[in-house]
């Protein structure tokens, strides 16, 4: 069965101070999908990144990067110099190959960013 | 262009009536789900379609009906509401893999979601 955690239900940061938001995944397949998704005050979820189990290549996108690492099975997400309009619900959710079709969610990191 | 869209963005009913929540999308996508997200904001799946055929039934109540008339559509029809149901259900999208294993499965593209309060 595929399982997500976010183990942090809460952070509040400061503008501009780093921060980690952990991602911890649970499968029994080999080839899966990790992705993260955005989910803004306003209410609708927007995609961020998506990861294949065989990549494990770190990715950077402006101030986001993602880790991966197969061997903790943690899939963490990193944004740098944090801002107000980071302020959000983050999701990051596992889909199997197997299991095509079905993403499973975990139960979400809420963010805020003070000025 | 509204890449997935659903109406109607706010639904407030009284417990025991019969509601529609509709759901289009026009990325060419063979797959569309139901997501129910609670006041707790977890997302969890309730149904899916991979072209007209559900494929993903997960334990929802037989109140809730999708259907899928197209692959382009997938709409969700709840009978007898009860208060428990009110939360916010997103419909979403995605191109999944063809064959067992794929090296491509792309994101879920939802929906704005429609908020169901049932009073």
């Amino acid at each position: 069965a595929q399982k997500v955690t976010q183990a942090q239900t809460e952070i509040s940061v400061v503008e501009k101070e780093d921060v980690t938001l952990d991602c911890v995944y649970e499968t029994r397949d080999t080839t899966y999908y990790l992705f993260w998704y955005k989910q803004p005050p306003s209410g609708e979820l927007v995609f961020l990144i998506r990861r294949n189990s065989f990549d494990e290549q770190n990715e950077i996108s402006g101030r986001y990067s993602w880790n991966f690492q197969k061997s903790t099975s943690s899939f963490n997400f990193t944004i740098t110099a944090s801002q107000v309009v980071d302020s959000a619900v983050y999701f990051c959710a596992l889909s199997e190959a197997a299991n095509a079709g079905k993403s499973t969610f975990g139960d979400g990191t809420t963010l805020t960013v003070k000025p | 262009d509204t890449a997935v869209s659903q109406t109607p963005k706010y639904l407030v009913t009284q417990m025991g009536n019969d509601k529609s929540i509709k759901c289009e999308q026009n990325l060419g996508h063979d797959t569309m789900y139901w997501y129910k997200q609670d006041s707790k904001k977890f997302l969890k799946i309730m149904f899916s379609y991979n072209n007209k055929e559900l494929i993903i039934n997960e334990t929802v109540p037989n109140r809730f009906s999708p259907k899928s008339p197209d692959k382009a559509h997938l709409n969700l029809h709840i009978n007898s509401l009860e208060l428990g149901d009110s939360a916010v259900y997103f419909c979403a999208s995605s191109q999944i893999p063809t064959g067992a294993k794929s090296s491509y499965n792309s994101p879920l593209h939802f929906g704005n979601g429609t908020r169901l309060t049932v009073t």
